[in-house]
């Protein structure tokens, strides 16, 4: 069966861009989370949705920053005016469970974002 | 900020050796669960452990839970190639939110 997939897998943008991140998770899956991975770090925690409902956006590092998944499935990232701080890898997770402290999460790829 | 924090940074080892890599956290938990990253990828789920376990066992890995130390240990039994990555350890959920430490990048020497 198909994992979690993220696209673009690589995105370099202008300083002062906008761009948008997209996440496809493992169908049936309820909740979606977002991170950041800054190089040599672990990742941060950005958001996350259980179905359509985003019910956790305090890891969101400016407003900047913005998240949906309208639909329960697809998710979308999208960094607006982006700077240099912003370069990082963007992963998105996905867990079969609701409650988020019960099962594992499965990890899609990553989208590294290079802002020069 | 990262809760989290494994130990060693980084682990170089014979193939065959045995790899431990510690994790150390700051609040109470529900579950750690450890994760491997190969470079350039996404992480994979190695194993979960929750916080009234103090053992657990999945094929070639054994993690240990000590909560009074709020520390956790990874054991790779018998490396292989293969292996060489960076773990991550997860601890929470405080509130929806895991926290991952920084990694331990190991590397196996064929």
């Amino acid at each position: 069966g198909a994992g979690v997939s993220q696209s673009p897998r690589y995105k370099v943008a202008k300083r002062g861009q906008d761009v948008a991140l997209r996440c496809d998770p493992i169908s049936g899956h309820v909740s979606l989370f977002w991170y950041q991975q800054a190089l040599g770090q672990g990742p941060e925690f950005l958001t996350y949705f259980q179905n359509e409902a985003q019910l956790d956006k305090s890891g969101l590092p400016s407003d900047r920053f913005f998240a949906e998944r309208p639909e329960g499935s697809v998710s979308t990232l999208k960094i607006q005016r982006t700077q240099q701080e912003d370069s990082a890898v963007y992963l998105c997770a996905s867990s079969f469970a609701s409650t988020v402290a019960t099962y594992e999460q499965y990890f899609g790829p990553g989208t590294r974002l290079t802002v020069t | 900020s990262q809760q989290g924090e494994e130990d060693p940074q980084a682990l170089s080892i014979q193939e065959g050796e045995n790899a431990t890599m510690n994790c150390s956290y700051k609040t109470s938990i529900n579950n750690l669960q450890w994760y491997r990253q190969n470079s350039g990828r996404g992480l994979v789920h190695l194993i979960l452990i929750r916080s009234n376990e103090r053992e657990k066992h999945s094929g070639r890995l054994r993690v240990t839970l000590d909560t009074s130390k709020k520390s956790s240990s990874l054991l790779i039994t018998a490396s292989r190639a293969a292996d060489t990555a960076s773990y991550f350890c997860a601890t929470g959920p405080t509130g929806n939110q895991f926290y991952f430490g920084t990694g331990t990048s190991l590397t196996v020497i064929p």
